[in-house]
Protein backbone atom coordinates (compact mmCIF):
# COMPACT_ATOMS: atom_id res chain seq x y z
CA UNK A 1 0.00 0.00 0.00
CA UNK A 2 1.34 3.37 -0.99
CA UNK A 3 1.32 5.80 2.27
CA UNK A 4 2.81 8.99 -0.01
CA UNK A 5 0.35 9.21 -3.13
CA UNK A 6 0.88 11.57 -6.48
CA UNK A 7 -2.17 11.35 -8.02
CA UNK A 8 -0.71 13.37 -10.74
CA UNK A 9 1.60 11.66 -13.29
CA UNK A 10 2.24 14.47 -15.63
CA UNK A 11 1.79 18.05 -14.92
CA UNK A 12 2.38 20.92 -18.16
CA UNK A 13 2.62 24.71 -17.31
CA UNK A 14 3.79 27.62 -19.27
CA UNK A 15 7.11 29.13 -18.53
CA UNK A 16 6.52 32.26 -16.05
CA UNK A 17 3.59 30.82 -14.51
CA UNK A 18 2.63 28.81 -11.46
CA UNK A 19 3.49 24.80 -11.12
CA UNK A 20 1.97 23.92 -8.57
CA UNK A 21 2.41 19.71 -7.65
CA UNK A 22 0.46 18.16 -4.63
CA UNK A 23 0.83 14.79 -2.58
CA UNK A 24 -1.30 13.46 -0.05
CA UNK A 25 0.16 10.73 2.45
CA UNK A 26 -2.05 8.31 5.15
CA UNK A 27 0.27 8.05 7.56
CA UNK A 28 -0.11 9.84 10.86
CA UNK A 29 2.71 9.61 12.03
CA UNK A 30 4.67 11.23 9.59
CA UNK A 31 6.14 14.53 10.91
CA UNK A 32 9.09 15.41 8.16
CA UNK A 33 8.34 15.90 4.08
CA UNK A 34 10.59 16.32 0.89
CA UNK A 35 10.80 17.15 -2.13
CA UNK A 36 13.03 15.76 -4.53
CA UNK A 37 13.62 16.56 -8.15
CA UNK A 38 15.03 13.89 -10.76
CA UNK A 39 16.45 14.48 -14.25
CA UNK A 40 16.35 11.63 -16.61
CA UNK A 41 19.52 9.34 -16.21
CA UNK A 42 20.33 10.81 -12.66
CA UNK A 43 19.90 10.11 -9.59
CA UNK A 44 16.90 12.32 -7.06
CA UNK A 45 18.22 15.35 -5.75
CA UNK A 46 16.89 16.79 -2.72
CA UNK A 47 15.19 20.36 -3.04
CA UNK A 48 13.07 21.44 -0.04
CA UNK A 49 11.84 19.97 3.40
CA UNK A 50 9.32 20.98 5.54
CA UNK A 51 8.92 19.62 9.28
CA UNK A 52 5.38 18.92 10.95
CA UNK A 53 5.82 22.27 13.24
CA UNK A 54 5.17 24.24 10.17
CA UNK A 55 2.89 24.89 7.32
CA UNK A 56 4.94 26.52 4.57
CA UNK A 57 8.52 26.76 4.26
CA UNK A 58 10.09 28.91 1.19
CA UNK A 59 13.17 28.62 -0.82
CA UNK A 60 13.52 31.48 -3.64
CA UNK A 61 11.20 29.89 -6.60
CA UNK A 62 10.35 27.36 -4.40
CA UNK A 63 7.22 27.14 -1.63
CA UNK A 64 6.21 24.05 0.60
CA UNK A 65 3.22 24.09 2.05
CA UNK A 66 1.60 21.66 4.45
CA UNK A 67 -1.97 20.92 5.82
CA UNK A 68 -2.10 18.55 8.22
CA UNK A 69 -5.39 17.93 9.05
CA UNK A 70 -6.09 16.81 5.00
CA UNK A 71 -2.65 15.10 5.07
CA UNK A 72 -1.91 16.95 1.84
CA UNK A 73 1.37 19.03 0.94
CA UNK A 74 2.13 20.94 -2.25
CA UNK A 75 5.17 22.37 -3.95
CA UNK A 76 4.97 25.67 -5.54
CA UNK A 77 7.06 26.94 -8.01
CA UNK A 78 7.27 29.89 -9.24
CA UNK A 79 8.11 31.39 -11.88
CA UNK A 80 8.21 28.07 -13.76
CA UNK A 81 11.40 27.76 -16.12
CA UNK A 82 12.23 25.26 -18.91
CA UNK A 83 15.28 24.15 -16.88
CA UNK A 84 12.29 22.68 -13.86
CA UNK A 85 11.59 20.23 -16.05
CA UNK A 86 11.96 17.20 -14.19
CA UNK A 87 10.52 14.29 -12.39
CA UNK A 88 9.48 15.66 -8.73
CA UNK A 89 9.06 12.98 -5.89
CA UNK A 90 7.38 13.93 -2.62
CA UNK A 91 8.84 11.61 0.48
CA UNK A 92 7.90 11.49 4.22
CA UNK A 93 9.01 10.29 7.12
CA UNK A 94 8.22 9.35 11.03
CA UNK A 95 10.98 11.20 12.28
CA UNK A 96 11.90 14.39 11.92
CA UNK A 97 14.88 14.42 9.64
CA UNK A 98 15.30 10.54 9.04
CA UNK A 99 16.43 9.73 6.39
CA UNK A 100 14.41 6.31 6.05
CA UNK A 101 12.00 7.99 3.84
CA UNK A 102 8.87 6.73 2.04
CA UNK A 103 8.31 8.39 -1.59
CA UNK A 104 5.29 8.99 -3.91
CA UNK A 105 5.25 7.74 -7.53
CA UNK A 106 6.44 11.08 -8.87
CA UNK A 107 4.90 13.86 -11.14
CA UNK A 108 6.71 14.77 -14.56
CA UNK A 109 6.56 18.05 -14.82
CA UNK A 110 7.24 19.87 -18.50
CA UNK A 111 7.42 23.90 -18.73
CA UNK A 112 6.88 24.80 -21.85
CA UNK A 113 8.77 27.76 -23.14
CA UNK B 1 33.12 15.42 -3.88
CA UNK B 2 32.65 12.51 -6.46
CA UNK B 3 29.17 11.43 -5.28
CA UNK B 4 27.65 8.22 -4.89
CA UNK B 5 28.90 5.80 -7.27
CA UNK B 6 27.19 2.96 -8.29
CA UNK B 7 27.68 0.24 -11.11
CA UNK B 8 26.86 -1.13 -13.65
CA UNK B 9 25.03 1.68 -15.03
CA UNK B 10 22.95 -0.64 -16.96
CA UNK B 11 22.65 -4.78 -16.34
CA UNK B 12 21.19 -7.17 -18.68
CA UNK B 13 20.26 -10.83 -17.33
CA UNK B 14 18.25 -13.51 -17.96
CA UNK B 15 16.12 -14.94 -15.34
CA UNK B 16 17.91 -17.35 -12.55
CA UNK B 17 20.91 -15.50 -13.04
CA UNK B 18 22.61 -13.99 -9.59
CA UNK B 19 23.38 -10.01 -10.08
CA UNK B 20 25.44 -8.39 -7.55
CA UNK B 21 24.81 -4.31 -8.03
CA UNK B 22 27.36 -1.92 -5.83
CA UNK B 23 27.93 1.11 -4.11
CA UNK B 24 30.30 3.53 -2.99
CA UNK B 25 28.65 5.86 -0.87
CA UNK B 26 30.31 9.64 -0.14
CA UNK B 27 33.80 9.68 2.18
CA UNK B 28 32.78 11.02 5.43
CA UNK B 29 28.70 9.41 4.68
CA UNK B 30 27.32 6.92 7.54
CA UNK B 31 24.26 5.98 6.37
CA UNK B 32 23.26 4.18 2.97
CA UNK B 33 20.41 3.26 1.29
CA UNK B 34 18.75 1.22 -1.63
CA UNK B 35 15.57 1.95 -3.12
CA UNK B 36 14.18 0.61 -6.37
CA UNK B 37 12.09 3.24 -8.23
CA UNK B 38 9.57 1.19 -10.85
CA UNK B 39 6.94 3.21 -12.06
CA UNK B 40 4.00 1.57 -10.32
CA UNK B 41 4.84 1.97 -6.94
CA UNK B 42 7.79 5.29 -7.11
CA UNK B 43 11.24 4.97 -4.86
CA UNK B 44 11.23 2.04 -2.37
CA UNK B 45 13.52 1.69 0.48
CA UNK B 46 14.69 -1.66 0.26
CA UNK B 47 17.46 -1.78 3.14
CA UNK B 48 19.66 1.03 4.95
CA UNK B 49 22.74 0.83 6.68
CA UNK B 50 24.12 3.19 9.45
CA UNK B 51 27.67 3.04 10.46
CA UNK B 52 27.51 -0.21 8.22
CA UNK B 53 25.52 -2.01 10.05
CA UNK B 54 22.01 -2.86 8.81
CA UNK B 55 19.27 -0.93 10.75
CA UNK B 56 15.70 -1.94 8.70
CA UNK B 57 15.62 -4.38 5.99
CA UNK B 58 11.77 -4.78 6.03
CA UNK B 59 11.82 -3.27 2.60
CA UNK B 60 13.72 -6.52 0.74
CA UNK B 61 10.92 -7.93 -1.03
CA UNK B 62 12.24 -11.47 -0.56
CA UNK B 63 14.32 -13.87 0.53
CA UNK B 64 16.30 -13.58 -2.78
CA UNK B 65 17.22 -10.09 -1.85
CA UNK B 66 20.30 -9.42 -0.17
CA UNK B 67 22.25 -6.75 0.57
CA UNK B 68 26.08 -6.15 2.89
CA UNK B 69 28.29 -3.12 3.59
CA UNK B 70 31.42 -5.12 4.54
CA UNK B 71 33.01 -1.24 4.99
CA UNK B 72 32.20 2.23 4.73
CA UNK B 73 33.68 2.57 1.33
CA UNK B 74 31.28 -0.44 -0.73
CA UNK B 75 27.82 -2.08 -0.47
CA UNK B 76 26.33 -4.78 -2.72
CA UNK B 77 22.69 -5.72 -3.35
CA UNK B 78 22.71 -9.22 -4.86
CA UNK B 79 19.45 -10.87 -6.07
CA UNK B 80 19.25 -14.55 -6.37
CA UNK B 81 18.09 -15.97 -8.58
CA UNK B 82 16.71 -12.84 -10.52
CA UNK B 83 13.35 -12.55 -11.72
CA UNK B 84 11.45 -10.71 -14.63
CA UNK B 85 9.72 -8.69 -11.99
CA UNK B 86 12.00 -7.88 -10.47
CA UNK B 87 13.68 -5.03 -13.25
CA UNK B 88 13.67 -1.71 -12.23
CA UNK B 89 15.83 1.19 -11.46
CA UNK B 90 17.91 0.32 -8.54
CA UNK B 91 19.36 3.46 -6.41
CA UNK B 92 21.82 3.82 -3.76
CA UNK B 93 22.05 6.68 -1.36
CA UNK B 94 23.94 7.84 1.32
CA UNK B 95 24.05 10.70 3.54
CA UNK B 96 26.10 12.37 6.36
CA UNK B 97 23.75 11.04 9.42
CA UNK B 98 20.90 8.83 9.65
CA UNK B 99 18.76 12.21 10.28
CA UNK B 100 19.02 15.85 10.03
CA UNK B 101 21.10 15.80 6.37
CA UNK B 102 19.75 15.19 2.84
CA UNK B 103 20.07 11.90 0.88
CA UNK B 104 22.19 12.04 -1.98
CA UNK B 105 21.58 9.90 -4.06
CA UNK B 106 23.75 7.75 -7.28
CA UNK B 107 23.04 7.73 -10.71
CA UNK B 108 21.27 4.29 -10.54
CA UNK B 109 21.41 0.94 -11.67
CA UNK B 110 18.78 0.19 -14.08
CA UNK B 111 18.58 -3.86 -14.51
CA UNK B 112 16.52 -5.81 -16.50
CA UNK B 113 15.78 -9.52 -16.27
CA UNK B 114 14.93 -10.88 -19.64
Amino acid sequence: DQQVKQNSPSLSVQEGRISILNCDYTNSMFDYFLWYKKYPAEGPTFLISISSIKDKNEDGRFTVFLNKSAKHLSLHIVPSQPGDSAVYFCAASALTGANNLFFGTGTRLTVIP
Amino acid sequence: DAGVIQSPRHEVTEMGQEVTLRCKPISGHNSLFWYRQTMMRGLELLIYFNNNVPIDDSGMPEDRFSAKMPNASFSTLKIQPSEPRDSAVYFCASSLALYGSPLHFGNGTRLTVT
